[in-house]
């Protein structure tokens, strides 16, 4: 088992930019998740799907982000345009229905916007 | 709104003492607990969980109490170690969806 896999796992790019980041869920995990951490938030939820449908996506910023999961072993966090204060760690996760273990989480991807 | 709060950022605890870290919560739907470690660089891992319907749960080192009348759990770390040295994140969960405090950095000290 690979894990939750995110990436890149760092990505710096300029302001007015697209960035799209990855994330290929556990095989078998029915719930994906997309997260941002940030000092003064800390790890917020932006987006989940249940079976590949978006479940709740109130914690998406603005128009500028969204999120897609086309098939069960891959999703897409999309920010355009991009900017500074974007700047975050963004974590995927994914678990199975039961949630007595919680979620596993992706190493995470660093983006920076400058 | 934080619905799950950890007021303090950080805490540090010299090896071998106790090591406790807080968590307050809000909503009161909430039915399951757990508590995350995350080391720099790598995503947060499952530490340990408490359902509502206990008080405590204990596993190794670690020890988990929930107050459901005051909305608040502790984590206790006994002894604590250097390689406990990490940020902790406490999570509490409503349908399926788990709710996330802004972390404690915990530095053990040898």
């Amino acid at each position: 088992d690979a894990g939750v896999i995110q990436s890149p796992r760092h990505e710096v790019t300029e302001m007015g930019q697209e960035v799209t980041l990855r994330c290929k869920p556990i095989s078998g995990h029915d719930y994906l998740f997309w997260y941002r951490q940030t000092m003064m938030r800390g790890l917020e939820l932006l987006i989940y799907f249940n079976n590949n449908v978006p479940i709740d996506d109130s914690g998406m910023p603005e128009d500028r982000f969204s999120a897609k999961m086309p098939n069960a072993s891959f999703s897409t966090l999309k920010i355009q345009p991009s900017e500074p204060r974007d700047s975050a760690v963004y974590f995927c996760a994914s678990s199975r229905a039961s949630l007595n273990y919680g979620y596993t989480f992706g190493s995470g991807t660093r983006l920076t916007v400058v | 709104d934080q619905q799950v709060k950890q007021n303090s950022p950080s805490l540090s605890v010299q090896e071998g003492r106790i090591s406790i870290l807080n968590c307050d919560y809000t909503n009161s739907m909430f039915d399951y607990f757990l508590w995350y470690k995350k080391y720099p660089a790598e995503g947060p891992t499952f530490l340990i969980s408490i359902s509502s319907i206990k008080d405590k749960n204990e596993d190794g080192r670690f020890t988990v109490f929930l107050n459901k009348s005051a909305k608040h759990l502790s984590l206790h770390i006994v002894p604590s170690q250097p390689g406990d040295s990490a940020v902790y994140f406490c999570a509490a969960s409503a349908s399926n969806q788990f709710y996330f405090g802004t972390g404690t950095s915990l530095t053990v000290i040898p």
